[in-house]
């Protein structure tokens, strides 16, 4: 059984910073893109970042407003996905997801999420 | 930036009913788009990929349709457990969007 586990989120200050992880299992991990997407309270989804599978090598794309400020990164090793963030502003303020993607398909499963709060 | 439009926003409709969803994007995306179902207080879900492909696991009264940049999900004999607010998203290009969602009501 495919399993995505979100953790890491939490109340941050503007300005401050946060990593989030996603323990994956059940699944060839390096065999599969993986997403961050997020979704503002009472909102519509926003994809924000996507690190491609090994065989692409692993590049990265972000969207816009996230670019700078947000790292995503994996380690097909512990089969987890992180996204480094920083900069953090009060429109970040999100449910955070992840998803796997595997070739071919988009966003097949998904984690929980993790609440990410940014707040003085 | 491909923009993604859906129509309508929201719909109210009976037990037993066929339910059909439209999603535009603003330009040609082949059959680059994903559906899924969001259900109150859930991580969505995905229900189908490449415009008609059903997802492993997901009930046949789920399909899809189109391509270019008219795509459409129907839902067959509406259940109470089909409540929940679905989402179109283009995958051809970066950033990936996501429609806006229509929230199906019984």
């Amino acid at each position: 059984e495919v399993q995505l586990v979100e953790s890491g989120g939490g109340l941050v200050q503007p300005g401050g910073s946060l990593r989030l992880s996603c323990a994956a299992s059940g699944f060839m991990f390096s065999d599969h893109h993986m997403d961050w997407v997020r979704q503002a309270p009472g909102k519509g989804l926003e994809w924000i970042a996507r690190s491609r599978n090994k065989p692409s090598g692993h590049t990265t794309e972000y969207a816009a407003s996230v670019r700078g400020r947000f790292t995503t990164s994996r380690d097909d090793s512990k089969n987890s996905f992180y996204l480094e963030m920083n900069s953090l502003k009060t429109d970040d303020t999100a449910v955070y997801y992840c998803s796997s993607s595997a070739v071919g398909n988009c966003h097949d499963h998904w984690g929980q999420g993790t609440l990410v709060t940014v707040s003085s | 930036d491909i923009q993604m439009t859906q129509s309508p926003s929201s719909l109210s409709a009976s037990v037993g009913d066929r339910v059909t969803i439209t999603c535009r994007a603003s330009q040609d995306i082949s059959t680059s788009l994903a559906w899924f179902q969001q259900k109150p207080g859930k991580a969505p879900e995905a229900l189908i990929y490449a415009a008609s492909s059903l997802q492993s696991g997901v009930p046949s009264k789920f399909s899809g349709s189109g391509s270019g940049s008219d795509f459409t999900l129907t839902i067959n004999n509406l259940q109470p457990e089909d409540v929940a607010t679905y989402f179109c998203q283009q995958y051809i290009n970066y950033p990936f969007i996501f429609g806006p969602g229509t929230k199906v009501d019984i």
